[in-house]
């Protein structure tokens, strides 16, 4: 059972344009999510992260967005870099209890941007 | 951001032998740290959850006498491969709970290779 569902496993900008990595979620219960990008072989890093408070969340070139209603978050990066090209996961986590803290991922989406 | 570091970073180990992982918070104070698995182009499986002081607890599924979680102090937990086979070999992450927060920094990994 995939609780948080990235569907585009690639994207592919262009240097300066906008890219939008989209993220849909099942469990209603998940109250607080964030955004991490990956280089292979590594540990996630974390970029910006919302909660369900909130349906927007800015910082510098990264900002992510929260529907609710459709349980669907997306992270726009703009402009897009080169150095930005990486796998991001979404993660998802609920408030409280024996399951505070303990992030769900998505698949992950490889974004490439292209000079 | 805060910095989370893993010992070792590789690891090549024989059948049968035990491999501890060591997973530290340098720069802050983690009473919440969680181990991930990562298999070859997915996404991070959560193990464990390690809680300072306190048995660990264990998804389902995860052996907890085969993947032994000993959260020492808060700033290091580490994770102990025992009787280790081939197909343990993967990509072995552990993350740290900011205090008060449901922000997760990730250490670099460890890739664990059992022959």
């Amino acid at each position: 059972d995939q609780q948080v569902k990235q569907n585009s496993p690639s994207l592919s900008v262009q240097e300066g344009r906008i890219s939008i990595l989209n993220c849909d979620y099942t469990n209603s219960m998940f109250d607080y999510f964030l955004w991490y990008k990956k280089y292979p072989a590594e540990g996630p890093t974390f970029l910006i992260s919302i909660s369900s408070i909130k349906d927007k969340n800015e910082d510098g070139r990264f900002t992510v967005f929260l529907n609710k209603s459709a349980k669907h978050l997306s992270l726009h990066i703009v402009p897009s870099q080169p150095g930005d090209s990486a796998v991001y996961f979404c993660a998802a986590t609920k408030a409280g209890g024996t399951s505070y803290g303990k992030l769900t991922f998505g698949q992950g989406t490889i974004l490439t941007v292209h000079p | 951001g805060a910095v989370v570091s893993q010992h070792p970073s590789r690891v090549i180990c024989k059948s049968g032998t035990s491999v501890k992982i060591e997973c530290r918070s340098l720069d802050f104070q983690a009473t919440t740290m969680f181990w991930y698995r990562q298999f070859p182009k997915k996404s991070l499986m959560l193990m464990a959850t390690s809680n300072e002081g306190s048995k660990a607890t264990y998804e389902q599924g995860v052996e907890k006498d085969k993947f032994l979680i000993n959260h020492a102090s808060l700033t290091l937990s580490t994770l102990t491969v025992t009787s280790a086979h081939p197909e343990d070999s993967s990509f072995y992450i552990c993350s740290a709970l900011v205090l008060s927060s449901y922000e997760q920094y990730f250490g670099p990994g460890t890739r664990l290779t059992v022959t």
